[in-house]
This record gives C-alpha cells, structure tokens and sequence, in this order.
C-alpha cells in the first residue's frame, strides 16, 4: 500500500539558509510521481516540484530542489536561500502510476518558520 | 492563481443538513479530484473522476458523493452532515498521465454547526 512520511512536524531555518524537508515513501509500483506542495496560512495549496520514479537527475525549480534516493525510498524537499515567506506548511505527495486511476497520497506535512 | 475555481469560498450549515460544493478545473484538464484536508485526519484523498467517469475512490464516506459533468466541471454532495465533516474541501485538476501535476483550487471552508 502506499505510504508517504514526513517525520519533521515543525523546522525553523535562519533567513538566507538552506533547509531540507524530509519525505520517504513506500510503493511497490515501479511508475510513480513525487510532488511537494506548499500551504501558506491564507490556504491555499502551492505546487512546487515535480519528480518522477524514472527521472534519472533530480528535479530543480528556482530555490527548490528535489533530493531524490530512490533506493532509499526518500524525496526530500531543499530550499536555498530561505525567505520570510517560505514560512508556510510543505507536503510531499505521491501517486502511483495505475493505469486505473491516480489516487494521490499526501504526507502530515512539515510547518516551516523562517526567522529573520 | 491556479485555474482551478472552487464555489463557494464558505460555507456555514446546520447538523443534518446537504450542500453542494462546486469545481471547475484548469482549461484542458479532464482529470477533477476531491481532497478533504481538516486537522485531525490531514489531507485525504475523496475521488478522482477523469472526463466524466469515476477513475479512482479513496476515504469517501457513503454520504457524500461526487460527479463531472459534459462541461468538465464537478460537484461534491455532502449529506446528513456532521460536526466531525467541518473541513476544508480541495478540488484539483491535472492532465491524464500520474506524471501530470495536479493544480489545486482555493478550496471551499465548511463549517457545520
């Protein structure tokens, strides 16, 4: 069945450094795809990066990068230089790749504070 | 802004009572998912429906039911509702593939007293 877990329910990072955000996940599908989103308080649900079970480098947008070990069964989040506000809650996300459907699982979630 | 629109944005009702939450998702999409996100259960999957039929099922209670109209856009039921159903209602849209992002809407708070 599928699993996702993210261990770290609260980070606090200095303004201007890098942070990572933990996530394993367990699936016996061989096609996946591994998502982070991001919640600030207003709500609203942020996507962020994208990376897939066959993608042979790590995902990278802008700030955010994907740490992805996949033998290890881990997509960890890393925001470089962090921002006021990144102060948000990020949750890792993982769909299986069934032909059948696409039901998506989402971790607890980590609530990141970014102190000045 | 995501593309996907979500009505209404609240939504305050009594115990026992139905509503109807409304979705419509990013042009081209024909995928529509419902997630129920409240602070003890986190953010839990409903149902998928791609281009009109139900695709995949997940923690959705017998009271509430959901369907895709021709137009693409969706509607969740929720009946005979709860204290315990106050959350608040995600509806997200992707493209066909498992590789394709799902863009969330703003959501729809309930709150059922």
């Amino acid at each position: 069945a599928q699993k996702i877990t993210q261990t770290q329910p609260g980070m606090f990072v200095q303004e201007k450094e890098a942070v990572t955000l933990d996530c394993t996940y367990d699936t016996s599908d061989p096609s996946y795809g591994l998502f982070w989103y991001k919640q600030p308080s207003s709500g609203e649900m942020i996507f962020l990066i994208y990376q897939g079970s066959y993608d042979q480098q790590n995902a990278t947008e802008g700030r955010y990068s994907l740490n992805f070990q996949k033998a290890r069964k881990s997509a960890n989040l890393v925001i470089s230089a962090s921002q006021l506000g990144d102060s948000a809650m990020y949750f890792c996300a993982m769909r299986e790749g069934d032909t059948g459907g696409f039901k998506t699982i989402f971790g607890a979630g980590t609530r990141l504070f970014v102190k000045a | 802004d995501s593309g996907v629109t979500q009505t209404p944005k609240h939504l305050i009702t009594a115990t026992g009572q139905r509503v109807t939450l409304r979705c419509s998702p990013r042009s081209g999409d024909l995928s529509v998912y419902w997630y129920q996100q409240s602070l003890d259960q986190g953010l839990q999957f409903l149902i998928q429906y791609y281009n009109g039929e139900e695709r995949a099922k997940g923690n959705i209670l017998e009271r509430f039911s959901a369907q895709q109209f021709p137009d693409l856009h969706s509607e969740l039921n929720l009946s005979s509702l709860e204290l315990g159903d106050s959350a608040l209602y995600f509806c997200a849209s992707s493209g066909q593939g498992y590789t394709d992002t799902q863009y969330f809407g703003p959501g729809t708070r309930l709150t059922v007293l």
